[in-house]
């Protein structure tokens, strides 16, 4: 019943280092997003795609890239992690009628 | 821009009733949702509500919607130890892309 898979649930990244963090959907679904959830902050935007080849800015996409090759899978890039980039990474796939989003289960990336 | 609000803690002794806020600044929302995220989790759909209704009821959960305050409540009846999770309220509209925009989350702790 798995629906939106997040390769890792746990990485530790030295600073400098490029990232990859991998989402993938088997809903065929159009859209997909990309957030990171701190404490106090609630879920942010970094990054959505509307289609494969397209994406667009949330409200923090600084030190982020993203990636859609194909339909389901959409990846997020950090060009040179830095520690202020540890969080929780979460997935999200909404239906195409919007009644609902089918998150990953969330990468917690620590940069030290 | 748009902006979600919500209280950061709430907690209900066992068998009560929870209440759970939100704020939100964006006239143009389509859709408002309450979405559950138990620990190491992801985020799971609990209810949504159409804009054009102001009350929603499913079992134990009870939506209400103020849109003129723009204000969204969710109700648990009979709290259980079970409901201790973060609560987060969210929004999206018709207007530019189907963006999610999500509050800060409330993390509801049960006192058995």
């Amino acid at each position: 019943d798995v629906k939106v898979t997040q390769s890792s649930r746990y990485l530790v990244k030295r600073t400098g280092e490029k990232v990859f963090l991998e989402c993938v959907q088997d809903m065929d679904h159009e859209n997909m997003f990309w957030y990171r959830q701190d404490p106090g902050l609630g879920l942010r935007l970094i990054y959505f795609s509307y289609d494969v080849k397209m994406k667009e800015k949330g409200d923090i996409p600084e030190g982020y890239s993203v990636s859609r090759e194909k339909k389901e899978r959409f990846s997020l890039i950090l060009e040179s992690a830095s520690t202020n980039q540890t969080s929780m990474y979460l997935c999200a796939s909404p239906t195409p009628d919007n009644t609902e989003a089918f998150f990953g289960q969330g990468t917690r990336l620590t940069v030290v | 821009g748009e902006d979600v609000e919500q209280s950061l803690f709430l907690s209900v002794r066992e068998g009560d009733s929870s209440v759970i806020n939100c704020t939100y600044t964006d006239s143009s929302s389509t859709y408002l949702y309450w979405y559950k995220q138990e620990p190491g989790a992801g985020l799971q759909l609990l209810t949504y509500i159409f804009s054009n209704m102001d009350m929603k009821q499913d079992q134990r959960l009870t939506v209400l919607l103020n849109k003129k305050d723009k204000h969204l409540s969710l109700r648990i009846a009979d709290t259980q130890t079970g409901d201790s999770a973060i609560y987060f309220c969210a929004e999206t509209s018709t207007s530019g892309t189907y963006k999610y925009i999500f509050g800060t989350g409330t993390r509801l702790k049960v006192l058995a």
